[in-house]
């Protein structure tokens, strides 16, 4: 079955760069979810897209914007970068006309951000 | 800031052990679901809980959903090497809300 796709997978960029990540939900599926894993933490949600809008929003700087396109793909973007930026991200995506009890969301491996 | 509790931090088990971990909140989630994650992978979902009291079974993993929607525990059966990793309780307030997830128990094979 098709999982949840994310590019890159390692990322490696120099403080005040700015970085892309990209992910690619789930076929059929219209959410999409960023979180932010620091070592050896917990996962912390950063944002959310349904249908392109901007659903939720978490502890994500105003440094990183996100967006969600018409083919359900979404973007982070993160500028000025810090070394505290270093991190797993990861996005997740949802099916949301599921409706009904059906929340499960299914994440992507993660891009592995490392700012030097 | 964090709203999960999950304990123990980390476990050592021993193949054929069972093993048991909870998570406890002080506000109510409305769904609850337990995650495995590997390292430097992707979390993976075991069991998703959506109603109060719910015990819910996948393979040698049974999880129960706390009857005041304030906690839920996870357990494994049998316990062998494949089972070592990060496991993660996550909370959910409504459909399609974002997850809440706990600190995690590290499983790790006794020496």
């Amino acid at each position: 079955a098709a999982g949840v796709i994310q590019s890159p997978r390692h990322l490696i960029k120099e403080k005040r760069e700015t970085a892309t990540l990209k992910c690619y939900p789930i076929p059929r599926h219209d959410t999409v979810y960023w979180y932010q894993q620091g070592p050896g933490q917990d996962p912390q949600f950063l944002i959310s897209f349904y249908e392109k809008m901007q659903s939720d929003k978490g502890s994500i700087p105003d440094r990183f914007s996100a967006q969600q396109f018409s083919d359900y793909h979404s973007e982070l973007n993160m500028s000025s970068l810090e070394l505290g930026d270093s991190a797993l991200y990861f996005c997740a995506s949802r099916w949301r006309g599921a409706g009904g009890t059906d929340n499960e969301q299914f994440f992507g491996p993660g891009t592995r951000l490392t700012v030097l | 800031g964090q709203q999960l509790n999950q304990s123990p931090q980390s476990m050592f088990i021993q193949e054929g052990e069972d093993v048991s971990m909870n998570c406890t909140s002080s506000s109510i989630f409305n769904t609850w679901l337990w995650y495995k994650q590997d390292p430097g992978e992707g979390p993976v979902l075991l069991i998703a809980l959506y109603k109060a009291g719910e015990l819910t079974s996948n393979g040698r993993l049974t999880a129960q959903f706390g009857i005041t929607r304030k906690d839920s525990f996870l357990n494994i059966s049998a316990s062998i090497p494949s089972d070592v990793g990060i496991y993660f309780c996550a909370g959910q307030k409504a459909a399609g809300n974002k997850l809440t997830f706990g600190g995690g128990t590290r499983v790790l094979v006794k020496p």
